[in-house]
């Protein structure tokens, strides 16, 4: 089924571990976003991307990494994990930049824990 | 700065009752709004949205929203609930900033009672 992926879907990582967040999408679209969701305060924006090759920061993106080399893959690195990026971490796909059309559609999260 | 206001943290309704979520936004420009379910340990699914026109939308599993500019609001209305609409409801609002980006509400959580 068309739609975003997400991987892993559970993680647990010691602080000061670095990982990779997966995320692959098949609906051909520009605009993907890393979210992370946090309990009271929504989801905040880490990162953006407008095209492969195009990425930019959001409004929390310290101590997160991002690349686009491709339309299709988009993954979010943690470079040392802390105990304060422990959150469910949500990748989105929209083909227009303010989730025109079908708006944004959203991977089913990653929920990381950090010991 | 743009933010977007869910007031009921938690709202319970009795099953094939009406039920309103209210969310306020606040943004200088014409807003993009959108609602998103998400039922536990899911993502995210787009319920409705709202770029122009017609002010009252319809969604997806007989939800629909109005939007009122003059009060800045924008909220989710279903005349029967159903036990499976249990979830938490998330209003958000797509601004020109970050490459255009989602600001979200904190969320609503709808319990149902039977």
């Amino acid at each position: 089924n068309a739609g975003v992926t997400q991987t892993p879907k559970f993680q647990v990582l010691k602080t000061g571990q670095s990982m990779t967040l997966q995320c692959a999408q098949d609906m051909n679209h520009e605009y993907m976003s890393w979210y992370r969701q946090d309990p009271g305060m929504g989801l905040r924006l880490i990162h953006y991307s407008v095209g492969a090759g195009i990425t930019d920061q959001g409004e929390v993106p310290n101590g997160y990494n991002v690349s686009r080399s491709t339309t299709e893959d988009f993954p979010l690195r943690l470079l040392s994990a802390a105990p304060s990026q422990t959150s469910v971490y949500f990748c989105a796909s929209s083909y227009s930049p303010r989730g025109g059309g079908s708006g944004y559609t959203f991977g089913s999260g990653t929920r990381l824990t950090v010991v | 700065a743009q933010s977007v206001t869910q007031p009921d943290i938690h709202i319970t309704v009795s099953e094939g009752a009406s039920l309103e979520l209210r969310c306020n936004y606040s943004y200088g420009a014409t807003p993009y709004l959108f609602w998103y379910v998400q039922s536990p340990g899911q993502g995210l699914q787009l319920l409705l949205k709202y770029f122009s026109g017609d002010t009252l939308v319809q969604g997806i599993k007989g939800f629909e929203a109005e939007f009122k500019r003059s009060q800045s609001s924008f909220n989710l209305r279903k005349p029967s609930v159903h036990w499976s609409d249990a979830a938490e409801y998330f209003c958000a609002v797509g601004v020109k900033e970050y490459g255009n980006k989602l600001v979200f509400g904190a969320g609503t959580i709808l319990r149902v009672k039977s």
